[in-house]
């Protein structure tokens, strides 16, 4: 069955550092977001992408954060100067088209020290 | 604004027994609902969805669910738990009908006694 994967599992950086987050999305899907969960808190949304274009972000989403699909199956969050508070389980996920259902991958445990 | 509420956010049940998840939401139009779970270490796994038609949704490992328009609710059930469904779920609405774009509730954990 085709899966989103996402890596490393897990990342430990030291703040102030830039960290690059990837994932190989499922081949056929089409749009692709990122996620982000706060040890204790909800699963936020941080971002949408589509035909090479962020189509939405999320008030999370500042200038330390980008997304790019360098080629054709990965699909990656940078983030470019780490902060303590970026500490979090980051997922990627993808989908056919927009209104078909997300299938996510199994997350980066992202901590910052 | 749209969002969803999760009221119970750790529930523990005996193995055998039945289990109800509750999930309430705030969207003006019928909206896309999902249910996901998480184990300990995994990702996200889509249980079940609703878009449109029949309220009642079944999903895998044998969960369903029903869409209730009258009280926002989209509670999620299964008839008879088993040790493996301890984890958490969140229920989640897809945002302008969109199915990647989520709003997600705090989640539920489950716990499974013998």
């Amino acid at each position: 069955e085709p899966e989103v994967t996402q890596t490393p599992s897990h990342q430990v950086t030291q703040m102030g550092q830039e960290v690059i987050l990837r994932c190989v999305p499922i081949s056929n899907h089409l749009y692709f977001y990122w996620y982000r969960q706060i040890l204790g808190q909800k699963v936020e949304f941080l971002v949408s992408f589509y035909n090479n274009e962020i189509s939405e972000k999320s008030e999370i989403f500042d200038d330390q954060f980008s997304v790019e699909r360098p080629d054709g199956s990965n699909f990656t969050l940078k983030i470019r100067s780490t902060k303590l508070e970026d500490s979090a389980m980051y997922f990627c996920a993808s989908a056919f088209d927009s209104s078909t259902e997300a299938f996510f991958g199994q997350g980066t445990r992202l901590t910052v020290v | 604004a749209q969002s969803v509420t999760q009221p119970d956010i750790h529930i523990t049940v005996s193995e055998g027994a039945s289990l109800e998840l509750r999930c309430n939401y705030s969207y003006g139009a019928t909206p896309y609902l999902f249910w996901y779970v998480q184990s300990p270490g995994q990702g996200l796994q889509l249980l079940l969805k609703y878009f449109s038609g029949d309220t009642l949704v079944q999903g895998i490992k044998g969960f369903e669910a029903e869409f209730k328009r009258s009280q926002s609710s989209f509670n999620l059930r299964k008839p008879s738990v088993h040790w493996s469904d301890a984890a958490e779920y969140f229920c989640a609405v897809g945002r302008d009908n969109q199915g990647g774009k989520l709003i997600f509730g705090q989640g539920t954990e489950l716990s499974v006694k013998p």
